[in-house]
């Protein structure tokens, strides 16, 4: 089985510009996760899409958004870059469909490593 | 109070010991548990996962879960210096996988 993929591995963006993440879950996965990585804040959660629709949110400006598809692939978007976005977007999908005891662990991709200039 | 919370290290242990790494949460309603290691430039990867109090073993790691104590820990034996990279606790609420900073392991030859 593919594992998660996401595109592109690298992004540069200058001040003010926006940007578009896409990640393609491992198949049969509907849950897809967002979270940003950076080395003061280490792995912050932005969102979690099922079935198109977003189930929880992190603690991040309405700059982030995101969406899903049918096929389960997904998007985040960040618009009006700050400094303080550069950071690793990592993608992860889950076979999990809510139950609390669910057994299913996140499988991240490898990442979209975003500078702001 | 983070919602969990690690050790941030750097845990230094000599090669062939045993590397016990510790987690705490907040939420008492937590029911899903997990280890990540993470090596340097790269995503984390899966270790283990644990729901049931007690101990759940796989090769070299060991998970131990304490739902009365809101704790968490891996256990590393035989450490190897391919071990060395900073592991990550995870517990699940609601939808989501909440992570700790996570704690750097050195394991020296």
């Amino acid at each position: 089985k593919a594992g998660v993929t996401q595109t592109p591995r690298y992004l540069i963006k200058t001040r003010g510009q926006q940007v578009t993440l896409s990640c393609s879950p491992i198949s049969g996965h509907r849950s897809v996760s967002w979270y940003q990585q950076t080395p003061g804040q280490g792995l912050q959660f932005l969102f979690e899409y099922f079935s198109e629709t977003q189930r929880n949110k992190g603690n991040f400006p309405g700059r982030f958004s995101g969406r899903q598809f049918s096929n389960s692939r997904s998007e985040m978007n960040v618009s009006t870059l700050e400094l303080g976005d550069s950071a690793l977007y990592l993608c992860a999908s889950s076979s999990f469909s809510g139950t609390l005891t669910g057994n299913s662990p996140l499988h991240f991709g490898n990442g979209t490593r975003l500078t702001v200039t | 109070q983070k919602e969990v919370e690690q050790n941030s290290g750097p845990l230094s242990v000599p090669e062939g010991a045993i590397a016990s790494l510790n987690c705490t949460y907040s939420d008492r309603v937590s029911q899903s548990f997990f280890w990540y290691r993470q090596y340097s430039g790269k995503s984390p990867e899966l270790i283990m996962s644990i729901y049931s109090n007690g101990d759940k073993e796989d090769g070299r790691f060991t998970a131990q879960l304490n739902k009365a104590s809101q704790y968490v820990s891996l256990l590393i034996r035989d450490s190897q210096p391919s071990d060395s990279a900073t592991y990550l606790c995870a517990v699940r609420n609601d939808n989501k996988l909440i992570f700790g900073a996570g704690t750097r392991l050195a394991v020296h030859p």
